[in-house]
């Protein structure tokens, strides 16, 4: 069964501390998505990769960084977490560059920033 | 700027009755469109598309290219349909992929 994983299911971390969000797709799809769900704001995209070691902002990038060293993994780094940052986080993947393919998503990493 | 309006953000049946939930977007060119789900507890999952034109869990969702609207209609809602909705206009070019900021229904026994 084709998955999209994220590593953490709840994460809680304190004020000042570099996060690092871990997804791992095994469909060989070349795009990757970062979004964070907040109640009343929806999915805000925050980095995608089309490609290994590409990347491009999304609507919401400050205050995050992403990485893509193989095409089966992207990460997204939160380099001094903040309380506003408490979230959930999706990560997608896709296997087409273009639009039109449909997003697999997966089961989120809700993030506590104490 | 390319967006996605979904003006409910809560909504309420009642068991058996008619359901529709608007979509509109403001995107140049014509997009690719895409209704998701997520049921509780559940990935975020594709519930239909446009240009497949089937009909999954009895929902539909007809594109009116003069108002740009996308809205997803159910004759009859159920009680599994309660779930946040996702309505996604996603481009064919470029590759910001925007969702609308979802309406959650609740179907009421």
């Amino acid at each position: 069964d084709v998955k999209v994983t994220q590593s953490s299911r709840y994460l809680v971390k304190r004020t000042g501390e570099k996060v690092f969000l871990e997804c791992v797709q095994d469909m060989d799809h070349e795009n990757m998505f970062w979004y964070r769900q907040d109640p009343g704001l929806g999915l805000r995209l925050i980095y995608f990769s089309y490609d290994v070691k590409m990347k491009e902002k999304g609507d919401i990038p400050e205050g995050y960084s992403v990485s893509r060293e193989k095409k089966e993994r992207f990460s997204l780094i939160l380099e001094s977490a903040s309380t506003n940052q408490t979230s959930m986080y999706l990560c997608a993947s896709s296997s087409s560059a273009q639009g039109g393919e449909k997003l697999l998503f997966g089961s989120g990493t809700q993030l506590s920033v104490l | 700027a390319q967006r996605v309006t979904q003006p409910e953000k809560l909504l309420s049946v009642f068991k058996g009755a008619p359901v529709e939930l608007k979509c509109n977007y403001s995107y140049s060119g014509s997009p690719e469109l895409f209704w998701y789900v997520q049921y509780s507890r559940q990935r975020l999952q594709l519930l239909l598309r446009h240009i497949s034109r089937e009909s999954i869990k009895g929902f539909t969702a007809d594109l009116n290219k003069g108002e740009t609207s996308f809205h997803l209609k159910k004759p009859f809602a159920q009680e599994e349909d309660s779930a946040m909705y996702y309505c996604a206009p996603f481009p064919h070019t470029g590759n910001q992929f925007y969702f609308g900021t979802g309406t959650s229904l609740t179907v009421i026994p």
